[in-house]
């Protein structure tokens, strides 16, 4: 069936370093995929998405690219910052269902 | 448009009671999915509503159960309480069901403990 792996946390950084989160998927179709952020006590949040092969999502600094010959879904920052703490999960839409990573805890330190 | 509103947002019950958990979808959106999140097993998809009817529904047992009115708001209900229900329980819409360009949006969840 149609799923989500993404990389174990917990992840920490120091402010202003690079951020790779990894996210690979198996689906049958042409899934939509999708990273979302959830805050301490919040609900997740839409960060980004892409809807086709070899499209790029980006929002507030933060990218990934659908690539379709890898099945993956990486999340990149070039500086992270404090506010970035966080976990970061990554969703992937196959008609009516979405599916869900285990989600991936990122620390920024100062 | 506001967000996703889910009240209440702090729940503490007894073994063996019910609760029932409020949704209001974002304005427009006729899509309702609930979701269990657990720190040992993550987000586990609970149901869809689409139009009143529901259209998914993930592997809990029967004590789970929801609605959808003509308004789109949702509400879900757990009977008798298990200590292991204790959870974020998160509820999200979006605009059509199944569509590609159509992201769930979330709220902030209501968590309930069970004592």
């Amino acid at each position: 069936g149609d799923s989500v792996t993404q990389m174990e946390g917990p992840v920490t950084l120091s402010e202003e370093a690079f951020l790779t989160i990894n996210c690979t998927y198996t689906a049958t179709g042409y899934p939509s995929l999708f990273w979302y952020v959830q805050y301490p006590g919040e609900g997740l949040q839409l960060l980004l998405k892409a809807t086709k092969a070899d499209d790029k999502g980006s929002n507030k600094g933060f990218e990934a690219t659908y690539r379709k010959e890898t099945t993956s879904f990486h999340l990149e920052k070039g500086s992270v910052q404090v506010s970035d703490s966080a976990v970061y999960f990554c969703a992937l839409q196959s008609g009516n269902q979405f599916y869900f990573g285990t989600g991936t805890s990122l620390t920024v330190i100062p | 448009k506001a967000g996703v509103t889910q009240t209440p947002r702090y729940l503490i019950k007894t073994r063996g009671q019910q609760v029932t958990l409020s949704c209001s979808p974002i304005s427009g959106h006729r899509s309702v999915s609930w979701y269990q999140q657990t720190p040992g097993q993550g987000l586990q998809f609970l149901f869809e509503y689409f139009s009143e009817t529901q259209r998914n529904k993930g592997n809990f047992p029967g004590r789970f159960s929801g609605r959808q009115f003509s308004n789109s708001r949702s509400e879900m209900n757990v009977s008798t309480l298990e200590l292991g229900d204790s959870a974020l329980y998160l509820c999200a819409s979006s605009e059509k069901q199944g569509a590609r360009n159509s992201p769930l949006h979330f709220g902030n969840g209501t968590r309930l403990t069970v004592t």
